[in-house]
């Protein structure tokens, strides 16, 4: 079955860039999604086909794909940003989803 | 405002079944595809199924395909997800949230807990 590769954990400091990286095959041919978990709530679409930013998501979040690598970046990351984030995409034939492993950001 | 509130979560033991269901409103339910989508304590996010506008097409995960289906009930404004041959690696957070096009899972419930244990 299709997966979607992330690292577990990416830690910066106050004020750093942080990058989220995600890994899929289908990646060159499918969107990325990216969703934002905090702690006990559900999880908030961030960053939508690639690059789009929702509205109401702060423009510190960015996103961008290249091949099979999509990448989420957080600059200029607050304390209120840690969180868990997970990639989403589909697989080639567009019918099955999934999600990455998850990254936990850890920002202090 | 937009509102998706599950219910239906409990104990269960292994073997035996379970129906979730997933009120939505705020929306025209009947235009949109729904997805369900669980967490395992401590775990990250498994995508379970998706269910198409018209409750015409579905489409599993495989670690639950031939055991859970969702269905919708339009005129209910309501989806469901019926669990059948539950298994103790089923015990998770279960949320539904709707698929729009350019945004999918844009609006997620709170999610209900499912226990499978014997």
């Amino acid at each position: 079955s299709y997966e979607l590769t992330q690292p577990p954990s990416v830690s910066v400091s106050p004020g750093q860039t942080a990058r989220i990286t995600c890994s899929g095959d289908a990646l060159p041919k499918r969107y990325a999604y990216w969703y934002q978990q905090k702690s006990g709530q559900a999880p908030v679409l961030v960053i939508y086909e690639d690059s789009k930013r929702p509205s109401g998501i702060p423009e510190r979040f960015s996103g961008s794909s290249s091949g099979t690598m999509g990448t989420l970046t957080v600059s200029g990351a607050q304390v209120d940003d840690e969180a868990d984030y997970y990639c989403y995409s589909t697989d080639s034939s567009g019918n099955h989803r999934v999600f990455g492993g998850g990254t936990k950001l850890t920002v202090l | 405002q937009v509102q998706l509130v599950e219910s239906g979560g409990g104990g269960v033991q292994p073997g035996r079944s379970l129906r979730l269901s997933c009120a939505v409103s705020g929306i025209k339910f009947s235009s949109y595809a729904m997805h369900w989508v669980r967490q395992a304590p401590g775990k990250g996010l498994e995508w379970v199924g998706i269910i198409s506008y018209d409750g015409s097409n579905e489409h599993y995960a495989d670690s639950v395909k031939g055991r859970f289906t969702i269905s919708r009930d339009n005129s209910k404004n309501t989806l469901y997800l019926q669990m059948n041959s539950l298994r103790t690696e089923d015990t998770a957070v279960y949320y539904c949230a709707r698929d729009e096009a350019q945004q999918p899972l844009d609006y997620w419930g709170q999610g209900t807990l499912v226990t499978v244990s014997s």
